[in-house]
């Protein structure tokens, strides 16, 4: 089976730098994606990394170490509207993929 | 380039009744997946298909959920009889390929089992 670890809670104020670990526990892994997800609305796509290392996006950076089983998320120069909830997902399979869902972190940004 | 069209948007029944949910992928897209997300949690997986295929339904109920994609476009998921547990958002996306890399989800169907 699969097993996702993330905070369930992180708040920080605008401007701020915020980083949203994520641990998993996975036969099969491929890659690791993060999704955003404000209050009522559909999840959408943050980023994807399979190989370890960095992968910067704008405001957002996402990092992967295959060796520690360990993501993150980062978020830089924070916004109120980037309040919402963050799910990292692990890729388990190469030609047909499928995504497994943490239970997500919801992150508050007070002005 | 429209979205990934669901409905309906809400819809509230009694348990042991029956119901239907619809959902138009991104045209183009092969793969179409479909989601239950309860309260607090995140997405899980029920179903994945690509094209008209099923590739992956380890996860779903299949005593009382099921699910076609006719002619690999549209696609419909229904719950019969639906319990108290079902009551959930469910969520149905799209990918370009099978690698599942980026999912593009719709608004989702917001269930009521009362």
């Amino acid at each position: 089976g699969q097993s996702l670890e993330q905070p369930s809670e992180v708040t920080a104020v605008e401007g701020a730098i915020v980083q949203i670990n994520c641990t998993y526990q996975t036969s099969g892994f491929y890659g690791l994606s993060w999704y955003q997800q404000h209050d009522g609305g559909a999840p959408t796509f943050l980023s994807y990394n399979a190989l370890d290392g960095l992968e910067e996006t704008g405001r957002f950076s996402s990092f992967l170490s295959r060796s520690d089983s360990y993501g993150y998320l980062l978020l830089q120069e924070l916004q109120m509207k980037d309040s919402a909830s963050y799910f990292c997902a692990v890729r388990i399979g190469s030609t047909l993929g499928r995504l497994y869902f943490g239970r997500g972190t919801q992150l508050t940004v007070w002005p | 380039e429209a979205g990934v069209a669901q409905s309906p948007r809400y819809k509230i029944i009694e348990k042991r009744q029956s119901v239907a949910f619809w959902c138009n992928p991104i045209s183009g897209h092969a793969t179409l997946y479909w989601y239950q997300q309860i309260l607090g949690q995140g997405p899980k997986l029920l179903i994945q298909f690509q094209n008209n295929g099923v590739v992956d339904d380890s996860q779903l109920p299949k005593d009382r959920f099921s699910a076609e994609r006719l002619k690999g476009v549209d696609s419909t998921l229904k719950i019969q009889p639906a319990k108290l547990e079902d009551s959930a958002v469910y969520l149905c996306a799209s990918s370009e390929g099978p690698s599942a890399d980026t999912q593009y989800f719709g608004p989702g169907t917001r269930l009521t089992v009362l």
